[in-house]
């Protein structure tokens, strides 16, 4: 496994700004991924993030909306722009190791936007 | 498209019960399937995976693709088996290779 963590653990933003949330991984990886989970729902992929060409989006995320870097590979950032209260969520990274596609997340950076 | 269903959203049983927690997909390829669980306080982490066959805390899940179930069992429950729970399926191609489908989790609630 890997050991991932999450910076900041929680937030609470105003609308219309943006907010940036690291992901570290102890160890290199091949494949890192952005998820959000909506208050009372299950989680959702926002995008790959891939290192060193752009990430790739699941419909109904855009670029826009959540630029991620990835540097390397024990690194990326999701940066969620321009909030509104329906951007209130849970925001976790996971790391897929390559053994069997086994993922680990992070410990979620939960965002209030007032 | 891929598709996970658990279809109880909360579950309780009694200590030393035998439980059940009930996952269905729908995949077009040969499905690769998760059990997540998350605790109270502590991130989501990683409980079964079908390729392993293997039990942890007790947990067994048989993979039946006739019936495309993926159903997590125990058949003696602890108190600390008390979390919420997630069926999950893996793209195993194409452009959201590794993506992870996850159901809407059922919440098992284990009492004394």
């Amino acid at each position: 496994s890997a050991v991932i963590s999450q910076k900041p653990s929680r937030d609470i933003c105003q609308r219309g700004t943006s907010l940036t949330i690291q992901c570290q991984v102890d160890s290199q990886v091949t494949m890192m991924f952005w998820y959000r989970q909506q208050p009372g729902q299950s989680l959702t992929l926002i995008a790959t993030a891939n290192q060193g060409s752009e990430a790739t989006y699941e419909s109904g995320f855009v670029i826009d909306k959540f630029p991620i870097s990835r540097p390397n590979l024990t690194f990326s950032t999701l940066t969620v722009s321009n909030m509104s209260p329906e951007d209130s969520s849970i925001y976790l990274c996971s790391v897929m190791t390559g053994i069997s596609y086994e993922q680990y997340f992070g410990p979620g950076t939960r965002l209030t936007v007032t | 498209a891929q598709r996970v269903t658990q279809p109880e959203k909360l579950l309780s049983v009694f200590k030393g019960a035998p439980v059940e927690l009930k996952c269905n997909y729908s995949y077009s390829g040969s499905p690769e399937l998760f059990w997540y669980v998350q605790y109270s306080r502590q991130r989501l982490q990683l409980l079964l995976r079908h390729i392993s066959r293997e039990s942890i805390k007790g947990f067994t899940a048989d993979l039946n693709k006739g019936e495309t179930s993926f159903h997590l069992k125990k058949p003696f429950a602890q108190e600390e088996d008390s979390a919420m729970y997630y069926c999950a399926l893996v793209n195993a191609g194409g452009t959201s290779y590794g993506k992870l489908t996850f159901g809407q989790g059922t919440i098992l609630t284990v009492h004394p």
